[in-house]
């Protein structure tokens, strides 16, 4: 079946980095996205992978290794808006989105 | 996880014609459903927030006479796109919730859409 696999939850000190890790199984692969869904507001896209390697944004990162099935998305210089849940979907062989159930980033002073 | 469903996954159709697309929470009741719309390789844009019952509440810009939803139940709602035209070729996705605003959507499959 298809799978998407992302830590539930995971907490950060304010000003550090981290890195949320993503792993997928899927039918096919049209590329990787991430989310960033503050509660109770529609989810934002953070960014799109379709190739090996790093895409820099910012303050944000994302990784993809297709041979692996994994991609990270990581944060630097954390702020407490970055409180939120982050969601990692990948696009299968037929374009459908397989969604990553989200990690919840609490972000401590 | 809860499970949200959509039907068709893909529809192609001539201009002109409507869509209707189907999104369904399978194991558990869904008060309110989201209907997003997303470009190649662009954000997820929420088109309207519906709640069961009620009628659909639409984002700016878009057209409520063109994007008909109904939310009829707590496990169904509705998308129907009327007279289809090129520029509604888009991914279509839904999202459900349970409960307040402070509960997790989950996130259909999407349905993809060309309207030639």
């Amino acid at each position: 079946g298809q799978n998407i696999d992302q830590p539930t939850e995971m907490t950060a000190t304010e000003g550090a980095i981290v890195q949320i890790n993503c792993t997928y199984q899927t039918s096919g692969f049209n590329g990787l996205f991430w989310y960033q869904q503050h509660a109770g507001e529609a989810p934002t896209f953070l960014s799109y992978n379709v190739l090996d390697g790093l895409e820099e944004k910012g303050r944000f990162s994302s990784f993809l290794s297709r041979s692996k099935g994994y991609s990270y998305l990581l944060l630097k210089e954390l702020q407490m808006k970055d409180s939120a849940s982050y969601l990692c979907a990948v696009m299968d062989s037929n374009y459908q989105l397989i969604w990553g159930a989200g990690t919840k980033l609490i972000i401590k002073p | 996880g809860a499970v949200v469903s959509q039907h068709p996954s893909r529809v192609i159709c001539k201009s002109g014609t409507s869509v209707k697309i189907e999104c369904r929470s399978l194991d558990f009741q869904a008060t309110t459903m989201f209907w997003y719309r997303q470009f190649p390789k662009q954000s997820l844009m929420l088109m309207a927030t519906s709640n069961e019952g009620s009628k659909a509440t639409y984002e700016q810009g878009v057209e409520k006479d063109k994007f008909l939803i109904n939310h009829a139940s707590l496990t169904l709602s509705t998308l129907t796109v009327t007279s289809a035209h090129p520029e509604d070729s888009s991914f279509y996705i839904c999202s459900a919730r349970s409960g307040g605003s402070q509960e997790t959507q989950y996130f259909g499959p999407g349905t993809r859409l060309l309207v030639l």
